[in-house]
């Protein structure tokens, strides 16, 4: 079983439908990563959360420690926001991160 | 972009060569990373720099070598290419944004390499 889990694998969205990305793990963090791979391949990073809530425009991003769960929403979604969404955590003490698969989203006009 | 490269941007090598991809970066960050990505599998780390001539070894590090004589260059060698190695790698770098206090990565643009 992976240490990060991501759900859904694939999801395909209407323009304007708010969106939900979830990432489950399995271990201790410091803190958790929201990434952004466009199909060019470039990787940004959306979000850095050790807890709460964060938000940057129409994207928010959640953490539950306790429940070791976090979800990336996207409001008012547009064919711009077609990409794959990667949720990372940072291990405690290291430098050394691991990834989830990705979510590949995909919002059609 | 926290002013990372890669080159080359894309390789197609055979079987058996060697092969050497270049990560620099023009901030002095002092950590580095080399992944990889494939189909299936999340990013996965290779090895990692934590200052010149320091390393360490990732999850997937059998069949590479890495070298850091400098700070702003992580190189990433394939000693003998073999067709498994056919993936795309991206290079990081750990960057403290500016007034966040907060450490995040920032990832170079990859390097597509495909070995025959």
């Amino acid at each position: 079983k992976n240490e990060v889990e991501q759900s859904p694998q694939n999801l395909t969205a209407q323009e304007g439908e708010f969106i939900t990305i979830n990432c489950s793990y399995s271990v201790g963090i410091s803190a958790l990563h929201w990434l952004q791979q466009h199909p060019g391949g470039g990787i940004v990073s959306l979000f850095m959360l050790s807890s709460g809530k964060k938000k940057h425009g129409r994207l928010i991003a959640t953490i539950n420690i306790q429940e070791k769960h976090s979800s990336l929403h996207i409001t008012a979604s547009h064919p711009r926001d077609s990409a794959v969404y990667i949720c990372a955590v940072g291990t405690p003490g290291t430098y050394k991160y691991i990834f989830g698969t990705g979510t590949r989203l995909k919002v059609l006009a | 972009d926290a002013g990372i490269t890669q080159s080359p941007r894309h390789k197609v090598t055979e079987t058996g060569t060697p092969v050497t991809l270049r990560c620099h970066q023009t901030e002095n960050h002092r950590y580095m990373y080399w992944y990889r990505q494939d189909p299936g599998h999340g990013l996965r780390l290779i090895h990692y720099s934590y200052g010149v001539k320091d390393t360490d070894k990732g999850e997937v590090s059998d069949g590479y070598s890495v070298s850091r004589s400098k700070t702003e260059d992580f190189l990433l060698t394939l000693e003998s290419a073999t067709s498994s190695q056919t993936s795309v790698y991206f290079c990081a770098i750990e960057a403290t944004p500016s007034g966040v206090g907060t450490d995040t990565q920032y990832f170079g643009p990859g390097t597509r390499l495909t070995v025959l």
